[in-house]
């Protein structure tokens, strides 16, 4: 069984467009990460929720709309896309907010 | 700036041989973390070492930890070719409870049959 998934694995889209990106985990975790990596491998920390609330928000771009409908799930929305967002996502969990992160397979956002 | 860095940026060794891979960071943490990521997918967890710990053991893997130098490495022995990935050292210096990692640059292993 898979532990954290994304949908889709690959989003290719133009400028200005709105996407989401889906995030499930089934260890039943209470706290989910979105992650960005650059085209350097560069890794970095986006949003992180705690039973739906959000605790760590980075200093990422208001286009940018992290959405928990429960711990499970996390969601992410972006806005107006720009070239710059082009990445790879990751989604995570841990269990109370703490040790080792599951992450999921990554989403690669290509914008046009 | 990046919290960690990772040493070297590439490393290639053959099949069989040690590798070792440093990690240095700016703040005073409380835990230190080590991934691995295969190419295209997402990143496993390999071992977690706490500020008060000063080495760890899992299997073919060691990690070091010195908190006076701010430094970490990361031991793979014996090595085989499904190593053969990015690893990547991600540090915990939250205040509040709420870890939040941040991770270095990576190391790139190529290990070689």
């Amino acid at each position: 069984d898979t532990a954290v998934s994304q949908t889709p694995k690959y989003l290719v889209t133009q400028m200005g467009n709105d996407k989401s990106i889906k995030c499930e985990q089934n260890l039943g975790h209470d706290t989910m990460y979105w992650y960005k990596q650059d085209s350097k491998k560069f890794l970095k920390i986006m949003f992180s929720y705690n039973n739906k609330e959000l605790i760590i928000n980075e200093t990422v771009p208001n286009r940018f709309s992290p959405k928990s409908p429960d711990k499970a799930h996390l969601n992410l929305h972006i806005n107006s896309l720009e070239l710059g967002d082009s990445a790879v996502y990751f989604c995570a969990s841990s269990f109370r907010g703490w040790g080792e992160q599951f992450f999921g397979p990554g989403t690669r956002l290509t914008v046009l | 700036s990046q919290q960690g860095e990772e040493d070297p940026q590439a490393l290639s060794i053959q099949e069989g041989e040690n590798a070792t891979m440093n990690c240095s960071y700016k703040t005073s943490i409380n835990n230190l973390q080590w991934y691995r990521q295969n190419s295209g997918r997402g990143l496993v967890h390999l071992i977690l070492i706490r500020s008060n710990e000063r080495e760890k053991h899992s299997g073919r893997l060691r990690v070091t930890l010195d908190t006076s130098k701010k430094s970490s490495s990361l031991l793979i022995t014996a090595s085989r070719a499904a190593d053969t990935a990015s690893y990547f050292c991600a540090t915990d210096a939250s205040n509040f409870g709420n870890e939040k990692l941040t991770f270095g640059t990576g190391t790139r292993l190529t290990i070689i049959p």
